[in-house]
């Protein structure tokens, strides 16, 4: 079956400007999450939701990363007036149970 | 808090050979769950192996097994009989009790060798 998928794959936007990032979970996972992996780095936390419950949105780095999920699928990520700080590789994954966590290619985004 | 450590940021192993990458884990939560995940130079993240921290027998998926040691509070990944296809970066993650977001170390890179 398909997995998870992002788009678009690779975004260049300058600084200040607004980017949206979009996630396909896996159909019936009930679970979503979005990364971020810097250069060279481990990933990191941003966001988290779980059927219709509040998003546990305690990584977001900042009041301009916000993140919806519409009808329990699809999934937006966006970015307000971005900074070259925000340049990384932005990790969507989903999952059924507590065991694991299928990982989309990811959106590399870069800040110019 | 919740902590990932990998000391290791690099290995190298001879094809066909046995390699263990290190991962130590830091928490104060009773029920928890470790992972490993591969990432080629391709970007994406390949889910190995999980371990729970009530499981009493270690983990094994085909070459890869889970040498857990709950006392000294360890994971690490064994994978035997090395392939070139194992070339990649290979990170260690635990999930606590109460939330299902990874905590991710900081990752070992494996070369294998022909």
């Amino acid at each position: 079956g398909a997995g998870v998928s992002q788009s678009p794959s690779n975004k260049v936007t300058e600084k200040g400007k607004d980017v949206e990032l979009r996630c396909d979970p896996i159909s019936g996972h009930t679970a979503l999450y979005w990364y971020r992996q810097s250069l060279g780095q481990g990933l990191e936390f941003l966001i988290y939701f779980q059927g219709n419950s509040a998003p546990d949105k305690s990584g977001l780095p900042s009041d301009r990363f916000s993140a919806e999920r519409t009808g329990g699928s699809v999934s937006t990520l966006t970015i307000q007036r971005t900074q070259q700080e925000d340049s990384a590789v932005y990790l969507c994954a989903s999952s059924l149970s507590v065991f694991e966590q299928y990982f989309g290619p990811g959106t590399r985004l870069t800040v110019t | 808090a919740q902590k990932i450590t990998q000391t290791q940021p690099g290995m190298f192993v001879q094809e066909k050979e046995a390699v263990t990458l290190d991962c130590t884990y830091d928490t104060s939560d009773p029920s928890y769950g470790l992972f490993w995940y591969k990432q080629p130079s391709s970007g994406e993240m390949i889910f190995l192996i999980y371990q729970g921290s009530y499981d009493q027998q270690n983990a094994t998926e085909g070459r890869y097994s889970l040498n857990f040691q709950k006392a000294r509070k360890s994971a690490n990944l064994v994978i035997s009989a090395s392939q070139l296809g194992d070339s990649a970066m290979y990170f260690c993650a635990m999930r606590g009790s109460g939330y299902n977001k990874l905590i991710f170390g900081a990752g070992t890179r494996l070369a294998v060798h022909p």
